[in-house]
């Protein structure tokens, strides 16, 4: 197995929902990553997770919040988000965290907030 | 600090035609460097890297050689064809962040 799966891949929700973005990997890798895209934008860092534990957060707001329950998995639980939030989440591993790691994408969540 | 300079786009080319996508990077260390492919509506794949000054990456006709001396790692591809059409990102990892170029969308007709 050797991508990165994302669920859902479409997603509407209200600025008072509460909802949550899943990321599934199986391929060993112990280093993952939440990303940000806006349209005709490069991906933006949100989070890096290695061996489980949060790594990197790029300022984020509370609103995100990120989850590693297990080396496979990785959420981004969504609360009180604002129409500004609207993008493509991406989500990514890489074996380690490190410079000559690659890191391979998952094919995005769209996410459009009301 | 670390940084990503691309070429700016659209850039649209008539298939089999050559292609050139500029790309130059600011480093503190010693990154390796990345071509990401984005097709509309996906996410990014892998397109070539390198990790190491002179090395030349090369992926479906594709290639890029990582020039420190010009910091730089342009992509080229001889002959182009209507489902390269993509955007095209490149991205440097040091120590273990990426940094993506603002992307480079790529028409191919026919």
């Amino acid at each position: 197995d050797t991508e990165v799966t994302q669920t859902p891949k479409h997603l509407v929700m209200g600025m008072t929902n509460k909802k949550s973005l899943k990321c599934e990997q199986h391929m060993g890798h112990r280093a993952m990553y939440w990303y940000k895209q806006k349209a005709k934008k490069p991906p933006e860092l949100m989070f890096v997770y290695s061996y489980e534990k949060l790594s990197i957060n790029e300022s984020v707001p509370s609103r995100f919040s990120p989850e590693c329950p297990n080396s496979s998995l990785l959420n981004l639980h969504l609360h009180a988000l604002q129409p500004e939030d609207s993008a493509l989440y991406l989500c990514a591993s890489s074996p380690r965290e490190g410079p000559q790691e690659t890191q391979y994408f998952g094919p995005g969540t769209r996410l459009l907030v009301l | 600090g670390n940084s990503v300079t691309q070429m700016e786009g659209p850039v649209t080319l008539s298939e089999e035609a050559f292609l050139t996508i500029n790309c130059t990077y600011t480093a503190t260390g010693y990154p390796s460097l990345f071509w990401y492919v984005q097709y509309p509506g996906e996410g990014l794949q892998l397109l070539l890297k390198a990790t190491k000054a002179d090395d030349k990456g090369s992926n479906k006709g594709f290639e890029a050689t990582y020039r420190k001396e010009t910091t730089s790692f342009h992509l080229e591809k001889g002959s182009v064809q209507v489902s390269d059409s993509a955007v095209y990102f490149c991205a440097l990892s040091e120590p273990s962040q990426f940094y993506f170029g603002t992307g480079t969308s790529l028409t191919v007709i026919p």
